[in-house]
């Protein structure tokens, strides 16, 4: 099974609109950590926004923050008021964490954002 | 977090050339990986760079095709060998926190073999 489902492969949105990147995960770890990366076409990959499994509060980073829905094992990322800058590939990544142990990131397939005037 | 240059970001390669990719990380780092993104794909991760050990590779992927170097705890490099159509990818050096695992990734190789 898919460790990280990202369901859309792509989306659009007008400037300064809110839009919405779905991510789902599947683990049985109780503790693990899920990530957001922005790929713009030149290829980087730019880390966004990071959400531990236990932690309270949903993450925000600025215009970025992340719908962390435990029960329904979802990590939406929500990007308000979107900037043409914003077009890209969004990959959604989760690392599970086993005592001392770092497990392996596991990377979704990504979403290609688009964002027209 | 850290500054990671990656060089060449980018190169078009004969096949059956070798080419290696370096990278270059500002600060001592203990975890340092290499990924490859082929196009339209995810990342896949390669292998990871051990300081003063052989790299740990991931299923699929061996030391012959993808030799690694770690000669310290800020340098490292991948050479793609004896390369195919099939390796034209973007290969992503990239580092790792400690505590929570966070990877930062340098700015990449976008690699074209003919």
């Amino acid at each position: 099974a898919q460790k990280i489902t990202q369901t859309q492969p792509g989306m659009f949105v007008q400037e300064k609109e809110a839009v919405t990147l779905d991510c789902t995960y599947d683990t049985s770890d109780q503790s693990y950590g899920l990530f957001w990366y922005k790929q713009p076409s030149s290829g980087e990959m730019i880390f966004l926004i990071y959400q531990g499994s236990y932690d309270e509060q949903n993450a925000t980073e600025g215009r970025y923050s992340l719908n962390f829905q435990k029960a329904r094992k979802s990590a939406n990322l929500v990007i308000s008021a979107s900037q043409l800058g914003d077009s890209a590939m969004y990959f959604c990544a989760m690392r599970e964490y086993r005592g001392s142990t770092l497990g392996r990131l596991y990377f979704g397939r990504g979403t290609q954002l688009t964002v027209w005037p | 977090s850290a500054v990671i240059s990656q060089k060449p970001s980018r190169d078009i390669c004969q096949r059956g050339t070798s080419l290696t990719i370096q990278c270059q990380v500002d600060s001592q780092v203990t975890m340092m990986f290499w990924y490859r993104q082929q196009p339209g794909q995810s990342l896949t991760l390669i292998a990871t760079a051990n300081q003063g050990s052989e790299a740990t590779y991931e299923s699929g992927f061996v030391i012959d095709k993808f030799p690694i170097s770690r000669p310290n705890l800020t340098f490292s490099t991948l050479t793609v060998s004896n390369m195919s159509p099939e390796d034209s990818s973007i290969y992503l050096c990239s580092v790792g926190e400690r505590d929570r695992g966070k990877l930062f990734f340098g700015s990449g190789t976008q690699l074209s073999v003919l």
